[in-house]
């Protein structure tokens, strides 16, 4: 069983719709949670941050982590062709000083 | 935000060549950088974790001898792939860590290498 499982799909959704993405993770020591954004063949960028259980909300994004269940999830309203991409959520279970696990991420792609 | 460079972008070698690949932290200084490897429709692969002025510390399986590392300054680390074939050809990341930046695991990514050994 794989630390961090993550749905690839491809995702399809239209213009304004509400997505979510998920993660599940067998770690429970996992503590810190980010959720980063992939163009294609480009490096990934950080969206959201997250420490222990709860939401996080950054304009159209908001992350949540729920520990009992090993779950985090990822919505974004009013989805926007430009958010076509790769999103990897990723996972940590110390303060800086260990790796970060990567799930494999989930194509979006949101139809004008 | 903090921004990480990597050159080249992309390289095409032949078999039996080294490759080298810089990765620059340019506005922040990073006592540790990542390196990735990134096979199509899969997740990041941590290779190793370079530390300014030690040893790299390498994940199991990843070669030392093949996949060098080298992380001089606060600034830039390099990868180099030895004596290249083509089961090398991936797509290579690094990142960096801000010490000062808040969120004690957030990594910032490079854009990214293609290489292609033929």
């Amino acid at each position: 069983q794989k630390e961090v499982e993550q749905d690839p799909g491809p995702l399809s959704v239209p213009e304004g719709a509400i997505v979510s993405l998920n993660c599940t993770y067998s770690n429970s020591a996992f503590q810190y949670f980010m959720w980063y954004r992939q163009y294609s063949r480009k490096g990934p960028e950080l969206l959201m941050y997250t420490y222990s259980s709860g939401n996080k909300e950054d304009g159209r994004f908001t992350a949540q982590v729920d520990k009992s269940s090993k779950y985090i999830s990822l919505f974004i309203r009013d989805s926007q062709p430009s958010d076509s991409a790769t999103y990897l959520c990723a996972m940590s279970d110390s303060g800086g000083y260990q790796k970060v696990t990567f799930g494999t991420g989930t194509k979006l792609q949101v139809i004008p | 935000g903090a921004v990480v460079s990597q050159h080249p972008s992309r390289v095409i070698c032949k078999s039996g060549t080294s490759v080298k690949i810089e990765c620059r932290s340019l506005d922040f200084q990073a006592t540790t950088m990542f390196w990735y490897r990134q096979f199509p429709k899969q997740s990041l692969m941590l290779m190793a974790t370079s530390n300014e002025g030690s040893k790299a510390t390498y994940e199991q399986g990843v070669e030392k001898d093949k996949f060098l590392i080298n992380h001089a300054s606060l600034t830039l680390s390099t990868l180099t792939v030895t004596s290249a074939h083509p089961e090398d050809s991936s797509f290579y990341i690094c990142s960096a860590r801000d010490p000062l930046a808040g969120g004690a695991d957030t990594q910032y990514f490079g854009p990214g290498t293609r290489l292609t050994v033929l």
